[in-house]
């Protein structure tokens, strides 16, 4: 078992619609748990953090944690065709962050 | 602000050479970690310096290895390169305040891709 897991997709979405990303997590200390965003060729960047259960929301997007379940989402609302990219799913367990393989977002108009 | 520099961006060697790599974290930013991306494997945690020491290590051999400089500048050596080697190697910098680690956003740079033939 892996210990970031994360459909690969490609998840297609059309313009408008919330875009909605899954990630699993298998190590119960983990403590926090990032959502970063990669275009093709270029680096990650950070969209968001989620340190306790619920939800935590920054504009179109909103991180759930669920310890309980080790389940972190990230939802797209409105998606637009600049989202198109794929989605890492990061936790921080304790000395390393580990990532998940990613998944691929594909937002057609 | 300039944002974290690598050097150099592309890189291609041989197998059995060995291979330095630079990053220059955010002015500021006291941690460095360093990344390598592979498209099978994904991306996949080598080690974080803080404050000249290594303070957190991935599950990676012997024969790579980093330091980082006073001034929080980091290089990262590879050694015997094989051709499994063959990745986008990412460093990313945090400013890490409390001093804990990933506690504070990561900023990537633009990576070296190293080619090992």
């Amino acid at each position: 078992q892996k210990e970031v897991e994360q459909n690969s997709g490609p998840l297609s979405v059309p313009e408008g619609a919330i875009a909605s990303l899954n990630c699993t997590y298998s190590d119960r200390v983990s403590q926090s748990f990032f959502w970063y965003r990669q275009y093709s060729g270029k680096s990650p960047e950070l969209i968001m953090s989620i340190y306790s259960n619920g939800d935590k929301e920054d504009g179109r997007f909103t991180a759930q944690l669920n310890k309980a379940s080790q389940y972190v989402s990230l939802l797209i609302r409105d998606s637009q065709p600049s989202d198109s990219a794929t989605y890492l799913c990061a936790v921080h367990n304790t000395d390393k962050l580990i990532f998940g393989t990613g998944t691929r977002l594909q937002v057609f108009p | 602000k300039a944002g974290v520099t690598q050097t150099p961006r592309y890189l291609i060697k041989t197998r059995g050479q060995q291979v330095t790599l630079s990053c220059s974290p955010i002015s500021g930013h006291r941690s460095v970690s360093w990344y390598q991306q592979t498209p099978g494997q994904g991306l996949q945690f080598l080690f974080e310096y803080f404050s000249e020491t290594q303070r957190n290590k991935g599950n990676f051999p012997g024969r790579f290895s980093g330091r980082q400089f006073s001034n929080s500048r980091s290089e990262m050596n590879v050694s015997t390169l094989e051709l499994g080697d063959s990745a986008l190697y990412l460093c990313a910098s945090s400013l890490s305040l409390s001093g804990q680690t990933f506690t504070d956003t990561q900023y990537f740079g633009p990576g070296t891709r190293l080619t090992v033939l």
